[in-house]
């Protein structure tokens, strides 16, 4: 069975510092990994898909890495702001599903 | 990508009531995904909604509890089934692009329950 876990839980700074998120997994025979956003009692939103076969992917201030090898991925975002706030999660999809992690809390301070 | 819209957005029921979900996608995908968030937690799957088939369900989630609805392309719904307070979570559809189940994932809006 996949397990995924973030780290940390959540994760507190200052308007402007850059943010790293890290996800790990247990069963590196993936087929992909996606990293979604998801505010307050809504929806998710996706934010970067990272095929098996790719090391990493960007989308203007996001950069995603993946080492499938290590099970790893580190979301990276530049130059935070408070509307980054929200709660990170990543999924990867294996077995036919997407498998969640619990996710990272950011709060950009202004 | 894929417009996905839920009905309702939210709702508040009794207990031993059942409430019965609506996921829309403006596109026709051959599989849907049905997830649970409970309180707190990240999300869960429930079942894998494929048209024209019965729905698929992870363990620990049973078809008298969650029955599911598959009847074209585009429409699925979610019956929550005799309620109960621990069924308070924020239930949400996702379908994958391009028809298959390998590519992007996208979600609905959600739909928030609460269970009195």
């Amino acid at each position: 069975k996949q397990e995924v876990t973030q780290i940390p839980a959540a994760l507190s700074v200052p308007e402007g510092e850059n943010l790293v998120l890290n996800c790990s997994f247990t069963d590196s025979a993936i087929y992909n990994l996606q990293w979604f956003r998801q505010d307050p009692g809504k929806g998710l939103t996706s934010l970067l898909l990272i095929q098996s076969s790719q090391r990493e992917q960007t989308s203007g201030r996001l950069n995603a890495s993946l080492d499938k090898s290590s099970g790893r991925s580190t979301l990276y975002i530049a130059a935070s702001q408070p509307g980054d706030s929200a709660t990170y999660l990543c999924a990867v999809y294996n077995d036919y599903k997407l498998s969640f992690g619990a996710g990272t809390t950011v709060t950009v301070r202004a | 990508s894929a417009v996905i819209s839920q009905k309702p957005s939210r709702d508040i029921c009794q207990r031993g009531t059942s409430l019965t979900i609506q996921c829309q996608v403006d596109s026709q995908v051959t599989m849907m995904f049905w997830y649970r968030q409970q309180p707190g937690q990240s999300l869960t799957l429930i079942a894998t909604a494929n048209q024209g088939s019965e729905a698929t369900y992870e363990s620990g989630f049973v078809i008298d509890k969650f029955p599911i609805s598959r009847p074209n392309l585009t429409f699925s719904t979610l019956t929550v089934s005799n309620m109960s307070p621990e069924d308070s979570s924020i239930y949400l559809c996702s379908v994958p692009t391009s028809g298959g189940s390998y590519n992007e994932q996208f979600f609905g809006p959600g739909t928030r329950l609460t269970v009195l």
